[in-house]
């Protein structure tokens, strides 16, 4: 089984409200990441949790709040975005979080989030 | 500051024809390379994954190439089929402490026509 699950697949909020992404992965992989990915745009990273914890923030505005509650879930918590913040948001995971040969990371299919 | 770029950004071969994707990077201290696959609308799979010591990696009818020291690497695709359409992004890697950061190309969005 390599795959990892993200729900909801769309998500519209609006900018009061506070809505969470989730993600799921049962290979055992102890890193996990969130992308952000705007139209015709790369992904570009957000967070890193690595064995639990939280590896890497790429200065990410305060109003997005990772949680990795066990080496299985992943979670983003949104509350007061901005129409701007509208993208495609992408969870993956890797075996550890160095990627190293044959550590190969599998990404999600992501949850589309509209912000009106 | 890592910066990937990948030519041309958009691709449109007829179908049988071999192509050569091109990714290129600013800053040679990276761990490895990998090369991805992206449907419209879609998560990302990985195709192949060149460590920084190699020079290339094949599955099937893909082969990668890494050209660390001059900052490139190619994605040759033979004999297209129009499943093959899809964008392609590269990414670099490189290891902080425990976790490894991976910066994306800007893509190139392939379509193979019948």
């Amino acid at each position: 089984d390599t795959e990892v699950t993200q729900t909801p697949k769309h998500l519209v909020m609006g900018m009061t409200n506070k809505k969470s992404l989730k993600c799921e992965q049962h290979m055992g992989h102890r890193a996990m990441y969130w992308y952000k990915q705007k139209a015709k745009k790369p992904p570009e990273l957000m967070f890193v949790y690595s064995y639990e914890k939280l590896s890497i923030n790429e200065s990410v505005p305060s109003r997005f709040s990772p949680e990795c509650p066990n080496s299985s879930l992943l979670n983003l918590h949104l509350h007061a975005l901005q129409p701007e913040d509208s993208a495609l948001y992408l969870c993956a995971s890797s075996r550890q979080g160095l990627v190293l040969a044959g550590n190969t990371i599998y990404f999600g299919e992501g949850s589309w989030l509209t912000v009106v | 500051k890592q910066e990937v770029t990948q030519i041309p950004a958009a691709l449109s071969v007829p179908e049988g024809e071999n192509l050569v994707l091109n990714c290129s990077f600013t800053d040679s201290a990276i761990y490895n390379l990998q090369w991805f696959r992206q449907d419209p609308g879609k998560g990302l799979t990985s195709l192949l994954l060149i460590q920084s010591s190699q020079r290339e990696q094949t599955s099937g009818r893909l082969n990668a190439s890494l050209d660390k020291s001059s900052g490139r690497s190619t994605l040759y695709i033979a004999a297209s089929q129009p499943g093959d359409s899809a964008t392609y992004l590269c990414a670099v890697s490189r290891n902080t402490g425990t976790a490894s950061k991976l910066t994306f190309g800007t893509g190139t969005r392939l379509q193979v026509t019948l």
